[in-house]
């Protein structure tokens, strides 16, 4: 079974901190993929980011990073320099051959 | 262009009563999902159709939930005897094929009084 834990269920900072949301993932496949979805007050999911098990390479997008390592089965992602718009529920995913497994979500709030 | 459609925004409806859920893909994307997110809660799979294939129901919490896709496009959800616990936004997502990334309508938010 394929399973996503996001341990973490409300973060807050101060605008301009740094922040790294957790997130750990159970499967059983070699090949998979995982993803980064972002829900603002809006409601709306945004895709942020899919990276497939075979590229542990980090990726930077602007204040954007994300780690991930097989070994401890972990898709961490980092805001840099954290803005009052990062404010959202970040939802990891994993997904092998549909539908996406979800994660509970991490609630950020950013405070002025 | 376009995104997903979702249709309506908001429902209100009676318990016992049928209601049913409308989503507009992406042009194009062979894939569609149906997610339900109760109040807190993460995304809670429904049903899933993929091109021409049989749907996969696995996700449907009950008989009372149905789902059918005309035309490889566009969906309905059908909740049948609603109940006070079927009260949630209901998401529909489109993508390109399998493991593609999703793309998420705006939602429907059901409330079951």
């Amino acid at each position: 079974a394929q399973k996503v834990t996001q341990a973490q269920t409300e973060i807050s900072v101060v605008e301009k901190e740094d922040v790294t949301l957790d997130c750990v993932y159970e499967t059983r496949d070699t090949t998979y993929y995982l993803f980064w979805y972002k829900q603002p007050p809006s409601g709306e999911l945004v895709f942020l980011i899919r990276r497939n098990s075979f590229d542990e390479q980090n990726e930077i997008s602007g204040r954007y990073s994300w780690n991930f390592q097989k070994s401890t089965s972990s898709f961490n992602f980092t805001i840099t320099a954290s803005q009052v718009v990062d404010s959202a529920v970040y939802f990891c995913a994993l997904s092998r051959n549909t539908p996406l497994v979800f994660g509970k979500g991490t609630r950020l709030s950013v405070i002025a | 262009g376009a995104g997903v459609s979702q249709s309506p925004s908001n429902k209100v409806t009676e318990k016992g009563k049928d209601v049913e859920l409308r989503c507009d893909p992406i042009s194009g994307h062979t894939a569609l999902y149906w997610y339900r997110q109760s109040l807190g809660q993460g995304l809670e799979f429904l049903i899933y159709f993929q091109g021409n294939s049989a749907p996969d129901k696995s996700g449907l919490p009950s008989d009372r939930f149905s789902a059918e896709r005309t035309g490889g496009s566009v969906s309905t959800l059908t909740i049948q005897r609603t109940q006070q616990e079927d009260s949630a936004v209901y998401l529909c997502a489109s993508s390109f094929r399998g493991d593609s990334p999703l793309h998420f309508g705006n939602g429907t938010r059901l409330t079951v009084t």
